[in-house]
């Protein structure tokens, strides 16, 4: 089946620095990529959507300068936390789609970032 | 209000019992998901459901959309340890190039072995 990867799988950063999160496809070619945020014991939540070679599309509320979306090939995309603060300390999973008729996404195991 | 609502928020059962767990939603779907998640870790896929009235099984989780295409529901039979976890229900509403999902708040399952 399709695998997706991200790295770092954890990571812990001191308050204000940036700290990437990449997401990998690594058999198959992801026309479009899904970042997702998880809080302790709670749901999914979309952040953005990044089709290759064009800007994220962001949700609302996700503040697009804080959280800075590369889509920069077709397995290839990576989720920048800038001036990273305790408060963005979360778990970031990414998926990506190959755009098939199926329309099945493929989660990355997630990252897990702490700020301090 | 939530769009994707899943019940029961948390379920314990004992080892061998059966046990379903529900997703609705408020609007037509065009697709349901259903994953398994440790909390902390990936997602892991279990069944997409595309069309009203669509039935799958795998080894021995049943997952079923009705006919309206707003509720599905997945059962577990005999349930083990082994199926323990958090299952999140994830509403396609769009399909095409959209594609992202709505998730459900999950349901934490605990077996008692």
């Amino acid at each position: 089946g399709a695998v997706v990867s991200q790295h770092p799988s954890r990571v812990i950063c001191k308050s204000g620095t940036s700290v990437k999160i990449e997401c990998r496809s690594l058999d198959f070619q992801a026309t479009t990529m899904f970042w997702y945020r998880q809080f302790p014991k709670q749901s999914l939540m979309l952040m953005a959507t990044s089709n290759e070679g064009s800007k994220a599309t962001y949700e609302q509320g996700v503040e697009k300068d804080k959280f800075l979306i590369n889509h920069a090939s077709l397995t290839l995309s990576t989720l920048t936390v800038t001036s990273a603060h305790p408060e963005d300390s979360s778990f970031y999973i990414c998926s990506a789609s190959s755009g098939t008729s199926s329309y099945e996404q493929y989660f990355g195991p997630g990252t897990r970032l702490t700020v301090t | 209000s939530q769009e994707l609502e899943q019940s029961p928020q948390s379920l314990i059962v004992q080892e061998g019992k059966n046990l379903t767990i529900n997703c609705t939603s408020s609007k037509t779907l065009y697709g349901l998901y259903w994953y398994k998640q440790k909390y902390g870790e990936g997602l892991i896929f279990l069944m997409m459901l595309q069309k009203g009235g669509e039935e799958k099984s795998h080894e021995k989780i049943t997952a079923k959309l009705d006919e309206k295409k707003q509720q599905s529901s997945l059962h577990i039979t005999a349930s083990q340890p082994s199926h323990a976890g958090i299952y999140l229900c994830g509403a396609d509403y769009y399909g095409g190039s959209q594609g992202n999902l709505i998730f459900g708040k999950g349901t934490k399952l605990s077996v008692k072995p």
